[in-house]
């Protein structure tokens, strides 16, 4: 099956700092999705992409879908502690009614 | 307000007992999903359903069972089977055909003792 690597696994950062967090694929896929959870709750769907080489912001998001279509990013300018979570990256193929996650990055804020 | 309600939101039980989680949509989605995510992993898709009185199997769906009577409800009852339940259960909703949409629950967590 596909598999999608994440990283970092976790990160801890100054508040105001800007934060870099990638995903990559061994296939080629028709969407990236990127979502941030909260302890203790579901995941919120952030940024959406569709298209290869796609460049999205959400606030002090952005979101790039490569154009290999094979990897994407995510940024976070300027930091904040509600930044704090974890945030993950997720594919999904057409025709297909399932998406793949990847396993996550934590992010840790410190004030 | 529309939402996806999961209830309860902390479930204790014993080992060997078949337990089942709740799920309620009021956002008229037709497809509705059950993930379990495990620490330090992503979700992993259990069940999926894109229409009531239909469902599939997802990645990991052994020792699970699901139901869709209502279009509004889609219950996952976590059997004996399932060798290591203990875990954090998401309910999510979208609309058909709209899987790249899907809104979550806040979600179960299950301890099995």
């Amino acid at each position: 099956g596909q598999q999608l690597n994440q990283s970092p696994q976790s990160m801890f950062i100054q508040e105001g700092e800007d934060v870099s967090m990638n995903c990559t694929s061994s296939s080629i896929f028709n969407t990236w999705l990127w979502y941030k959870q909260d302890p203790g709750e579901g995941p919120v769907l952030l940024i959406a992409l569709y298209k290869a080489g796609e460049l999205t912001s959400n606030g002090r998001l952005t979101a790039q879908f490569g154009i290999t279509r094979k990897d994407s990013f995510l940024n976070i300018s300027a930091s904040i502690p509600s930044d704090v979570g974890i945030y993950f990256c997720a594919l999904s193929r057409a025709g297909s009614y399932q998406l793949t996650f990847g396993k996550g990055t934590k992010l840790s804020v410190i004030p | 307000d529309g939402g996806i309600t999961q209830s309860p939101k902390y479930l204790f039980r014993k080992e060997g007992q078949n337990v089942t989680l709740s799920c309620e949509q009021n956002l008229n989605h037709d497809a509705m999903y059950w993930y379990r995510q495990d620490p330090g992993q992503g979700l992993r898709l259990i069940y999926y359903s894109q229409i009531v009185n239909d469902f599939q199997k997802g990645d990991i769906a052994e020792g699970y069972s699901v139901s869709r009577e209502k279009k509004e409800s889609f219950p996952l009852t976590v059997t004996s089977a399932q060798k290591n339940p203990t875990a954090f259960y998401l309910c999510a909703s979208s609309p058909r055909l709209a899987v790249e949409t899907q809104y979550f629950g806040p979600g179960t967590r299950l301890l099995v003792l």
